[in-house]
């Protein structure tokens, strides 16, 4: 089983700051495998960042996303109040799929 | 517009079971992979497993494997989950979700909103 490990678990950051959380993998995997989610409090996860680097639809520009093989990190350029949510990363390069803990953002 | 709507949790006893649905609409649910992923209260997310559009493959998390049934009828548009021997562990937010994006990549690209479950005596 591959497993993400992300770090930090929990951050906070305040407005106009420049944030990135990194999902590590235990195992090699290819770019196009790995994604990332948000999530609010009491709402489902939303799809934000598809195969390592491809905004979903709606995401803001100033995220971002890259790595490969066995790093990777979602990158804000400059944290609004609506970023705070949880992220987290996950990975379909091998059954299972797993996702990582996740990293709470708050804001500063 | 993609629908996603869970029903079926509630409350159950321990070792007991419980059917959960997932009722899609809006797409072509026979073209699609579908997912269930849960969230214990405080949680993370953990992948419970999916199926194919014929149901021809079904992948499990191998902790769940032998407790958990995944089917579905593109006939009805709609998902299951049969939950089996189920303990406190298993108490959670039960969520279906769409494999979509680029195919063969794993992304879930809609989400449920969830149905709740308790294993309680």
């Amino acid at each position: 089983e591959i497993v993400l490990t992300q770090s930090p678990a929990l951050m906070a950051a305040s407005p106009g700051e420049k944030v990135t959380i990194t999902c590590s993998v235990s195992s090699s995997i290819s770019s196009s495998y790995l994604h990332w989610y948000q999530q609010k409090s009491g709402i489902s996860p939303k799809p934000w960042i598809y195969g390592t680097s491809n905004l979903a639809s709606g995401v803001p520009a100033r995220f971002s996303g890259s790595g490969s093989g066995t790093s990777y990190s979602l990158t804000i350029s400059s944290m609004e109040a609506e970023d705070a949510a949880t992220y987290y990363c996950q990975q379909w390069s091998s059954s299972p799929l797993t996702f990582g803990a996740g990293t709470k953002l708050e804001l500063k | 517009e993609v629908k996603l709507l869970e029903s079926g949790g509630g409350l159950v006893q321990p070792g007991g079971s419980l059917k959960l649905s997932c009722a899609a609409s809006g797409f072509d649910f026979s073209r699609y992979w579908m997912s269930w992923v849960r969230q214990a209260p405080g949680k993370g997310l953990e992948w419970i497993g999916e199926i194919n559009p014929d149901s021809s493959t079904i992948n499990y998390t191998p902790s769940l494997k032998d407790k958990f049934i995944i089917s579905r009828d593109n006939a009805k548009n709609t998902l299951y989950l049969q939950m089996s021997k189920v303990r406190s562990e298993d108490t959670a937010l039960y969520y279906c979700a769409r494999i979509g994006g680029t195919p063969g990549t794993g992304a879930m690209d809609y989400w449920g909103q969830g149905t709740s479950v308790t294993v309680s005596s």
